[in-house]
């Protein structure tokens, strides 16, 4: 079965300091991989995909993600978090046109 | 360019009874998705429509869950009789054409309570 799965729960980070969200995948084929963050009450806001080509990705709000074959990670990146980012944020393969999420990991970043 | 549209935002009701969400994607989009979010869970898929057919409805319980793009616009997914373990946000999605590489966006859900 093609799953997507993002090992930490919750991550905390200071403002100003890099943040780090993970996800692995586990698909047959190539991977289809895609970044959403979840604000509350709201639905899920697209950041970035990674479908072929370059390994790092850029996408919105300064964000970025590095896509590894060999650790089969999809990691979420950005250099200085701000207060704003905190959220709840979903990594995703698509198969078909069906997105399959990973659980979500909560992003709380301090002042 | 307006996102996609998702009426009511929040619904309360008893088990048994009946619901209806309506969804107007993006316009020009071509494929149209429902996802059901259960609280501490990512969005699972229940249907995809391409124009006004079904590409798959494999993960839709088909004995209470209902949908239909009749004109290959806006949607409508009802449950009918409601269960209390359909409590859950009820995501409306679509994208400009189906594939793997499509980006699908998300309209702001509907929060269904079933008490």
């Amino acid at each position: 079965a093609q799953s997507v799965a993002q090992p930490e729960d919750q991550v905390n980070v200071a403002e100003g300091n890099p943040l780090t969200v993970k996800c692995t995948y586990s698909v047959s084929g190539n991977p289809y991989l895609f970044w959403y963050v979840q604000y509350p009450n709201r639905g899920l806001q697209f950041l970035l995909k990674y479908i072929t080509g370059d390994n790092l990705v850029k996408g919105s709000y300064g964000f970025e993600a590095e896509f590894n074959k060999s650790q089969t990670s999809f990691h979420l990146k950005k250099p200085s978090a701000l207060v704003s980012d905190s959220a709840l944020y979903f990594c995703a393969h698509n198969q078909g046109g069906k997105l399959i999420f990973g659980q979500g990991t909560e992003l709380s970043v301090k002042p | 360019e307006a996102g996609v549209a998702q009426s009511p935002r929040y619904k309360i009701i008893e088990k048994r009874q009946s619901v209806a969400f309506w969804c107007n994607p993006i316009s020009g989009h071509a494929t149209l998705y429902w996802y059901q979010q259960i609280l501490g869970q990512g969005p699972k898929l229940l249907i995809q429509f391409q124009n006004n057919g079904v590409v798959d409805d494999s993960q839709l319980p088909k004995d209470r869950f209902s949908a239909e793009r009749l004109k290959g616009v806006d949607s409508t997914l009802k449950i009918q009789p409601a269960k209390l373990e359909d409590s859950a946000v009820y995501l409306c999605a679509s994208s400009l054409e189906h594939g793997r590489e499509e980006t699908q966006y998300f309209g702001p859900g509907t929060r269904l309570l079933v008490l």
